[in-house]
């Protein structure tokens, strides 16, 4: 069956400081992937999504970047934090003939 | 463009009553439809979904949803609700266009009380 690994589950960063969120998925091949950030009251909003390794498309200009160096993992970085860059962040995967996408468990990252 | 409506932020309901969350899309053809559950601190998870086929969808838990096109709604119905049912409730709309089509509605916050 597949899975999908999120992590931190929690981060708390000084504004200035870099960030890199890590996720990875077993038990599939070529998915999409696809990072969402999730404010209080505002749904889920998709930053990024991946069809294939080295490929990244941005939904929202920001801070925030995404790669892709292997087939099954998905990270999301910046070079240097702002205060707006605090939330929920969830990684999730689609693809194998299915329609729905699978999230992982989330990373709450608070800048400080 | 695409859009999801869910018009209730907060719901309380009574464990044992019957629950409804409601959900209006906004799409030019025949949607593809998500109902997603959130636990406090976790990430989603999918509880059913409708593409085509009968209106009525049966999911995980006892939920069910209806899609009603001449209404562009797709609620969300449990008969008797659980104190675990307590959570953040997505629905979600998207096409064939692939998953990042997917766009979601702000969440319905259910409480449950004794």
């Amino acid at each position: 069956s597949q899975t999908i690994h999120q992590w931190p589950a929690t981060l708390v960063q000084p504004v200035g400081s870099p960030l890199s969120l890590e996720c990875t998925v077993e038990g599939t091949s070529n998915p999409n992937l696809y990072w969402y950030r999730q404010a209080a009251g505002r749904g889920l909003q998709l930053l990024f999504y991946s069809v294939g390794i080295g490929q990244i498309s941005s939904e929202v200009p920001q801070n925030l970047s995404a790669s892709r160096p292997q087939d099954r993992q998905f990270i999301l970085s910046s070079k240097k934090l702002l205060l707006s860059d605090s939330g929920f962040y969830l990684c999730a995967w689609s693809g194998g003939g299915r329609t729905e996408a699978f999230f992982g468990q989330g990373t709450r990252l608070t800048v400080v | 463009a695409q859009s999801v409506t869910q018009p209730d932020i907060h719901i309380t309901v009574s464990e044992g009553a019957s629950l409804e969350l409601r959900c209006n899309y906004s799409y030019g053809a025949t949607p593809y439809l998500f109902w997603y559950v959130q636990s406090p601190g976790q990430g989603l998870q999918l509880l059913l979904k409708y593409f085509s086929g009968d209106t009525l969808v049966q999911g995980i838990k006892g939920f069910e949803a209806e899609f009603k096109r001449s209404q562009s709604s797709f609620n969300l119905r449990k008969p008797s609700v659980h104190w675990s049912d307590a959570a953040e409730y997505f629905c979600a709309v998207g096409n064939s266009g692939g998953y990042q089509k997917v766009t979601f509605g702000t969440g319905t916050k259910l409480q449950v009380i004794p």
